[in-house]
């Protein structure tokens, strides 16, 4: 059972334009969301986070959205660069499980063209 | 900088042989965790260890075992490999529980059993 799921594989954004990332979840309990970036022969890396408080959060070129209501969250990088080319992993936690137990979503590549 | 060191990139082994999957963190980080990466299922956390000589399942620990003996060492053992534990595994650390302490992750290794 996926309990953090991200639909799009893959998505394709030229430079300077804006790229959305999706994440749906079903575990109402979940109170803390992660995202994640991966490039090809290295580990995730932590990119942005927001607490189920929040319904923004932005750092930068990114902001994350939270919409409870709908478990729903998105990434917004603005504006798309190259080196934002990666797999991006949304992440999600129960903050009074007491540990880092992450549920990730299967990941969307993201391709940004020059 | 945290540094989540796998001792080894690529692995070949074959089917039945017992496999050790090494890693180490230099920033004294209490929480440990082990996770293989699969197209089209994402992250999903094999086992992990909030300490010293502890450890808890993860969501898929079937096959697999782990130690920790060290703070800084999470070493992970597949007891009799089988081709279907071919993945890239991923091994993390993060700092106490606290919720803004994300994982750190090493760069993997990728597993294959022929």
């Amino acid at each position: 059972d996926q309990q953090v799921k991200q639909n799009s594989p893959s998505l394709s954004v030229q430079e300077g334009r804006i790229s959305i990332l999706n994440c749906d979840y079903t575990n109402s309990m979940f109170d803390y969301f992660l995202w994640y970036k991966k490039y090809p022969a290295e580990g995730p890396t932590f990119l942005i986070s927001i607490s189920s408080i929040k319904d923004k959060n932005e750092d930068g070129r990114f902001t994350v959205f939270l919409n409870k209501s709908a478990k729903h969250l998105s990434l917004h990088i603005v504006p798309s660069q190259p080196g934002d080319s990666a797999v991006y992993f949304c992440a999600a936690k129960r903050v009074n499980t007491g540990f880092q137990k992450l549920v990730f979503g299967t990941g969307t590549r993201l391709l940004v063209s020059p | 900088d945290v540094k989540v060191t796998q001792s080894s990139r690529y692995l070949v082994k074959r089917t039945g042989e017992k496999v050790f999957l090494e890693c180490v963190q230099d920033m004294d980080h209490e929480n440990m965790f082990w996770y293989r990466q699969d197209p089209g299922l994402g992250l999903r956390l094999i086992y992990f260890s909030y300490d010293v000589k502890m450890k808890e399942k993860g969501d898929i620990p079937e096959g697999y075992s782990v130690s920790r003996e060290k703070k800084e060492r999470f070493s992970l053992i597949l007891e009799s490999a089988s081709t279907n534990q071919t993945s890239m595994y991923l091994c993390a650390s993060s700092l106490g529980s606290q919720v803004g302490s994300p994982l750190h992750f090493g760069n993997g290794t990728r597993l294959t059993v022929t």
